[in-house]
């Protein structure tokens, strides 16, 4: 799986966009780009997966440039609740090995202050 | 509440012991993963599951580590002779036979040997 590098931690107001950049040069061209959310004492939970250009749902936005060799989450207002870490993540998910376990780095954590 | 639960929410034990944590993962998902995560790095993972069929456990810790999964349905997961090291989170995920590739995690279990 591509090794991916990404900020340790950030910090942010409530109401402002929050955009976290994960780079991951080695990326594979059947890999996808992952970022889940951790809040303390939890299990991680998935927030949204992208292969290239953009990707929105209804917590968050992931921009993929054309060489795939970055990704940035965007958070839009984010609020105190947001405050967790955040992880990216790029592999062949799809590929039907029956292994597709997570390879997490140590993700960004993101604080925000009222 | 994602619908992957794991008991024991939190484990004290002593060095030497064994213990055992359960994990009832979303009833239609034949997949079923455990992780280890350490305070400040993302989890790690340990084995998987198809069904009831162990499909990778290369990654266990040690042979102090077992996990079972007998049904096809709940799983259990082992440490023997617990040592201060296995002091962690223990989480597990699960996701369908699809090809979509959101994993569920569980709460966890929080363990820590004194």
């Amino acid at each position: 799986l591509a090794k991916t590098t990404q900020p340790i931690s950030m910090d942010s107001y409530e109401g402002q966009e929050v955009n976290i950049t994960c780079s991951h040069n080695n990326i594979a061209t059947n890999d996808y780009i992952t970022w889940y959310q951790q809040f303390p004492s939890q299990g991680p939970r998935f927030i949204i997966q992208g292969y290239k250009t953009k990707v929105t749902n209804e917590v968050a936005s992931l921009f993929i440039p054309a060489d795939r060799k970055s990704s940035t989450l965007s958070l839009p207002r984010v609020s105190l609740s947001d405050t967790a870490v955040y992880y990216c993540l790029v592999g062949d998910f799809f590929m039907d090995t029956g292994r597709r376990a997570l390879t997490f780095g140590s993700g960004t954590r993101l604080q925000v202050q009222p | 509440d994602t619908g992957v639960s794991q008991d024991p929410r939190h484990k004290i034990t002593k060095r030497g012991q064994n213990v055992t944590f359960r994990c009832d993962p979303i009833s239609e998902h034949n997949r079923l993963y455990w992780y280890r995560q350490t305070l400040g790095q993302g989890p790690e993972f340990l084995t998987y599951f198809q069904n009831e069929a162990q499909l990778e456990k290369s990654r266990l810790l040690s042979d102090r580590f077992s996990a079972e999964r007998p049904k096809g349905s709940f799983s259990t997961l082992e440490i023997q002779r617990t040592e201060q090291g296995d002091s962690a989170m223990y989480l597990c995920a699960s996701i369908s036979g699809s090809s979509y590739n959101e994993q569920f995690f569980g709460p966890g279990t929080r363990l820590t040997v004194l």
